[in-house]
């Protein structure tokens, strides 16, 4: 079956530092990849997508490039803010008909001033 | 700009009771789904509907029912409470296809006692 294995948090870093959120995936077919923010007492948003290979999804000064070769979909922004605080989740839908969602287990983000 | 509303936001029960979460979007998605929320596990899928009349099992469908009473909405209900369903219950709903984002409501913070 498919699924997603994301790097443990917490991860805490101060303002301005480089962040990398690593992703690796397991899926048959052509997956598309999405990474998904949620503050703190909120529902999740999407913050970013690719759908196929190579595609380079961004959002909001984030990045993250779809990898078929490694099966990764790496978060990257260069210079994190305070207010990027939150838990960010990996996720892929099967290509196709079948549209749902795997997560993976989220990753705690804490940037200090 | 309501996008997915989901009631209540908190409940507390007791072991053995019923309730039913509810769920509305008025973005005139095709598919909807309820995830659960647990620490350390990520987002779960507990039941999908892929369009009005349809619904189908997630990972972690025991002890849930579902019904998609319109397009517009769609709900979760618990028969008989148990301490093992206390989490943060998330509704999302999506356009039909699987680049499609899913969008989620704020949750319900559920506790059974």
């Amino acid at each position: 079956g498919n699924s997603v294995t994301q790097m443990e948090g917490p991860v805490t870093l101060s303002e301005e530092a480089f962040l990398t959120i690593n992703c690796t995936y397991t899926a048959t077919g052509y997956p598309s990849l999405f990474w998904y923010v949620q503050y703190p007492g909120e529902g999740l948003q999407l913050l970013l997508k690719a759908t196929k290979a190579d595609d380079k999804g961004s959002n909001k000064g984030f990045e993250a490039t779809y990898r078929k070769e490694t099966t990764s979909f790496h978060l990257e922004k260069g210079s994190v803010q305070v207010s990027d605080s939150a838990v960010y989740f990996c996720a892929l839908s099967e290509g196709g008909s079948n549209y749902k969602l795997t997560f993976g287990k989220g990753t705690l983000l804490t940037v200090n001033p | 700009n309501a996008g997915v509303t989901q009631t209540p936001k908190f409940q507390v029960l007791k072991t053995g009771q019923s309730m039913t979460l509810q769920c509305a979007q008025d973005m005139n998605h095709n598919s909807m789904y309820w995830y659960r929320q647990d620490p350390g596990m990520g987002l779960r899928l507990i039941y999908y509907s892929a369009s009005e009349g349809t619904t189908d099992k997630g990972e972690v469908p025991n002890g849930y029912n579902v019904s998609r009473l319109n397009k517009r909405e769609f709900s979760l209900r618990l028969e008989s409470a148990a301490p093992s369903q206390t989490s943060v219950y998330f509704c999302a709903s999506s356009l039909t296809g699987s680049n499609q984002p899913q969008h989620f409501g704020d949750g319900t913070r559920l506790s059974i006692l």
